[in-house]
């Protein structure tokens, strides 16, 4: 199977701790993105990486959410401090660098903040 | 500001006619759209996408429409199947470089295909 890998898949916790999310994307796309899907909404996009360049950050909502892309492969988002309000399911997913190339997705990881 | 909308939260058809989704959006700076299918518990599931120098994008039972002077796009399903029943989402993308830059979503459509 050589789709996007994330994990864990479900995370409990309490409000206050942090917590860190993994994702391993198709062997080969350079571009990786984080999204998020709070109950009744859409996907919310919150980062993107691509290849060696400045990740864009501008959909992080706030300085307690942050990510790192090691070695252009493996990617993991970090919460600070978790609110309730971060309770969502975290989808990442990856892409070829090539113009109008769609973007494959992972299952997500379903996170609760108690 | 929601800049893809998807006015239907919910659709239900029988088994064999047609589904036709529909998307309007705002930003005329989107030159890449897509449609994902989603089940429960799993993620976004590519489908579809068209390119804004087109109007139309076929592949299997899924069309795509596209029209720009509307800022709207379709997706059509024929013949509709129950294993179609699912969440579906509009997406769309800019800046000129096609899709290796940041979706927007809409909020999704459930589809129902009824046996």
């Amino acid at each position: 199977g050589a789709g996007v890998s994330q994990s864990p898949s479900n995370k409990v916790t309490e409000k206050g701790k942090d917590v860190e999310l993994r994702c391993d994307p198709i062997s080969g796309h350079t571009a990786l993105y984080w999204y998020r899907q709070s109950l009744g909404q859409g996907l919310e996009f919150l980062i993107y990486f691509q290849g060696n360049s400045a990740p864009d950050k501008s959909g992080l909502p706030s300085d307690r959410f942050s990510a790192e892309r090691t070695g252009g492969s493996v990617s993991t988002l970090t919460i600070q401090r978790t609110q309730q309000e971060d309770s969502a399911v975290y989808l990442c997913a990856s892409s070829l660098m090539y113009s109008n190339q769609p973007q494959h997705f992972g299952d997500g990881t379903r996170l609760s903040i108690l | 500001d929601q800049q893809v909308k998807q006015n239907s939260p919910s659709l239900s058809v029988q088994e064999g006619r047609i589904s036709i989704l529909n998307c309007d959006y705002t930003n005329s700076m989107f030159d890449y759209f897509l449609w994902y299918k989603k089940y429960p518990a799993e993620g976004p599931t590519f489908l579809i996408s068209i390119s804004s120098i087109k109007d139309k994008n076929e592949d299997g039972r899924f069309t795509v429409f596209l029209n720009k002077s509307a800022k709207h796009l379709s997706l059509h399903i024929v013949p509709s199947q129950p294993g179609d029943s699912a969440v579906y989402f509009c997406a769309a993308s800019g800046l000129g470089g096609g899709s290796n830059y940041k979706l927007t979503f809409g909020k999704g459509t459930l589809l129902t295909v009824n046996p």
